[in-house]
């Protein structure tokens, strides 16, 4: 069955820190897709990435960083320079194939200013 | 584009009592997904629709949750009677795929409810 596991529950860093949320997988299928949501204070999930399995290209999206590594199942995000705005819980998903979301428990990032 | 739409924001009950939260997903979405998000932990899928279909309802607690997705749009869920354990924010989640479970979902803000 499929399982992801967010070890860290609760961050916090100083403003202008660089910070990595760690996320750790379980699946039997070969096709998968991970996925990494942000939820903020108002309570909207706000889509940040998606990957397939077959693509384990790092990815860079601004101050935003992936890290796909499928030797140690991992698909860990970096937020670089971080700013009081990426306060948030932020939380890793997994699915297979043409089956339902399974989310991790969240990692809580608190920037403090 | 307007998101997903969902009401009330917070509602209060008594345990036993019955309680309905209603969702509008995106225009055009052809899948629309209830999930439930308890403190401290992440979303779980109640049920997955697929236009006025059910895809996936194997987590939902039939014996006193139910969920209609008429005419392929609007959608509610409905808990009777409701328990402690209800207690969570209520989040509809839509796409516009058809097999939507692989691709990116836009969610509402949820109902936070809360059972005395």
């Amino acid at each position: 069955a499929q399982k992801v596991t967010q070890a860290q529950t609760e961050i916090s860093v100083v403003e202008k820190e660089d910070v990595t949320l760690d996320c750790v997988y379980e699946t039997r299928d070969t096709t998968y897709y991970l996925f990494w949501y942000k939820q903020p204070p108002s309570g909207e999930l706000v889509f940040l990435i998606r990957r397939n399995s077959f693509d384990e290209q790092n990815e860079i999206s601004g101050r935003y960083s992936w890290n796909f590594q499928k030797s140690t199942s991992s698909f860990n995000f970096t937020i670089t320079a971080s700013q009081v705005v990426d306060s948030a819980v932020y939380f890793c998903a997994l699915s297979e194939v043409n089956t339902p979301l399974v989310f991790g428990k969240g990692t809580r990032l608190s920037v403090i200013a | 584009e307007a998101g997903v739409a969902q009401s009330p924001r917070y509602k209060i009950i008594e345990k036993r009592q019955s309680v309905a939260f209603w969702c509008n997903p995106i225009s055009g979405h052809a899948t629309l997904y209830w999930y439930q998000q308890i403190l401290g932990q992440g979303p779980k899928l109640l049920i997955q629709f697929q236009n006025n279909g059910v895809v996936d309802d194997s987590q939902l607690p039939k014996d006193r949750f139910s969920a209609e997705r008429l005419k392929g749009v609007d959608s509610t869920l409905k808990i009777q009677p409701a328990k402690l354990e209800d207690s969570a924010v209520y989040l509809c989640a839509s796409s516009p795929g058809w097999f939507g479970t692989n691709e990116k979902l836009f969610f509402g803000s949820g109902t936070q409810l809360s059972v005395l």
